[in-house]
């Protein structure tokens, strides 16, 4: 089955650009999500892109998907304390199979 | 090993015919909280819990129920399953710090189909 996999930890300092780095392996993943987990709340999509798409930018978020090498990554530009969370990846097949990863903890420092 | 287990993990039910999705983790959290995934959507929380006996409505509650009476269970009721819960559930739990929840641990999944 899917097996997604991520870093678990990750620090930088406030204003540097943060990037999480996701792998899986069906290449059959048709959606692929960042999820961003913060302390006392559930889940928050952050972004999603389809398998068809090498890039995809949301203000200070940019994704890009590397197909052929199966690598998901999510680009923080300008980080801020408020990003301090846990960012999950996640890799979905027309919803047959939806894996999660395990989740990278990112710390951002003053 | 650590693990929250759901069953079933495929069901496919008729509109109607109550059902009940089951839940456990071993790992004596106190945070439960049930999700569905729907294509492109992304996941949505259903209901989520706190503790034992402590439930709270999240951001897609109707058409659902939950119960909390021991720690390590938190199973989903479906009194009367609709089309429009043709969804993947997710259980999730984790435990809690000062700060909140700590980093969630995801059940298998399970797929539901309502005809």
């Amino acid at each position: 089955g899917e097996d997604v996999e991520q870093s678990l930890f990750l620090s930088v300092r406030e204003g540097d650009s943060s990037v999480i780095n996701c792998t899986y392996t069906d290449s059959s993943s048709t959606y692929l999500y960042w999820y961003k987990q913060e302390p006392g709340a559930g889940l928050q999509l952050l972004t999603y892109i389809f398998s068809n798409m090498d890039m995809k930018q949301d203000q200070r978020l940019t994704v890009l998907l590397n197909k052929k090498d199966k690598h998901l990554s999510l680009r923080i530009a300008d980080t801020q304390t408020g990003d301090s969370a846990i960012y999950f990846c996640a890799a979905d097949n027309y919803g047959q199979n939806f894996v999660f990863g395990p989740g990278t903890r990112l710390s951002v420092l003053p | 090993e650590a693990q929250v287990t759901q069953n079933p993990r495929y069901l496919i039910t008729v509109t109607g015919k109550k059902l009940t999705v089951t839940c456990s983790q071993n790992m004596n959290h106190e945070y439960m909280s049930w999700y569905r995934q729907d294509p492109g959507l992304g996941l949505r929380q259903i209901y989520y819990s706190m503790n034992v006996e402590v439930t709270d409505k999240g951001d897609v509650p109707e058409g659902y129920k939950v119960s909390r009476k021991e720690k390590r269970n938190f199973p989903l009721i479906l009194e009367s399953p609709s089309p429009n819960q043709t969804s993947l559930y997710f259980c999730a739990s984790s435990s809690l710090t000062g700060a909140g929840t700590d980093t969630q641990y995801f059940g298998p999944g399970t797929r539901l189909t309502v005809l």
